[in-house]
């Protein structure tokens, strides 16, 4: 049975940093991995979609990094600002449905 | 465009109303979404429909009943619902593949069941 698992659960930290979220899974047949931005009471925003046969993906300054053999994700945020601030979550597309398997999120501070 | 526009933002109902989620999208996908979210949890996917057709229920109580008028609009119909079901409602869309696209969300809608 696959599992997502996003470590910290929590992060907080000065405005500047480079900072890295991480997204562990346990079964590497994926077709894809997302990684979504939610703010509190909002919905989500998709950030990065990688596809199975990717191995990274870039968006301003986000980078978002795949490596299936050893179930991996990380999400790379450069020059980290106060409107980063918001819980990051991470998803695999996995089976033969439409069934993303979800992490529980980092919730991400970043301070003035 | 790349939005899924959900209405009502806040929705609160007694347990013998009957009410309706709508969600709108014109970004041209052909699979749509209904999740549920309760606070500091992923969401939980209820329905999907994939080409207007109902492709996936997962075990969601009757009082739930999901429609696809067409293939830019979703509906979740409420009827009966319990306190317990207060909870963001989020639709999303993406293009069906053989896995997955990318999914866009809308803002959600919050319920509240008294």
């Amino acid at each position: 049975k696959q599992e997502v698992t996003q470590i910290p659960a929590a992060l907080s930290v000065p405005e500047g940093e480079n900072l890295v979220l991480n997204c562990s899974f346990t079964d590497s047949a994926i077709y894809n991995l997302q990684w979504f931005r939610q703010d509190p009471g909002k919905g989500l925003t998709s950030l990065l979609l990688i596809q199975s046969s990717q191995r990274e993906q870039t968006s301003g300054r986000l980078n978002a990094s795949l490596d299936k053999s050893s179930g991996r994700s990380t999400l790379y945020i450069a020059a980290s600002q106060p409107g980063d601030s918001a819980t990051y979550l991470c998803a695999v597309g996995a089976g033969n449905n439409r069934k993303l398997i979800w992490g529980l999120g980092t919730s991400l501070a970043v301070n003035p | 465009d790349t939005e899924v526009t959900q209405t009502p933002k806040h929705l609160v109902m007694g347990m013998t109303n009957k009410k309706s989620l709508k969600c709108e999208q014109h970004m041209g996908h052909r699979a749509m979404y209904w999740y549920k979210q309760k606070a500091k949890k992923p969401p939980e996917l209820m329905f999907v429909y994939s080409y207007e057709k109902l492709s996936i229920n997962e075990s969601v109580p009757s009082r739930f009943s999901p429609e696809c008028p067409n293939s830019s609009l979703l509906n979740l119909h409420l009827h009966a619902l319990q306190p317990e079901d207060s909870a963001l409602y989020l639709c999303a869309s993406s293009q069906p593949a053989a896995g997955l696209g990318e999914l866009f969300f809308g803002e959600g809608s919050r319920l509240t069941v008294l």
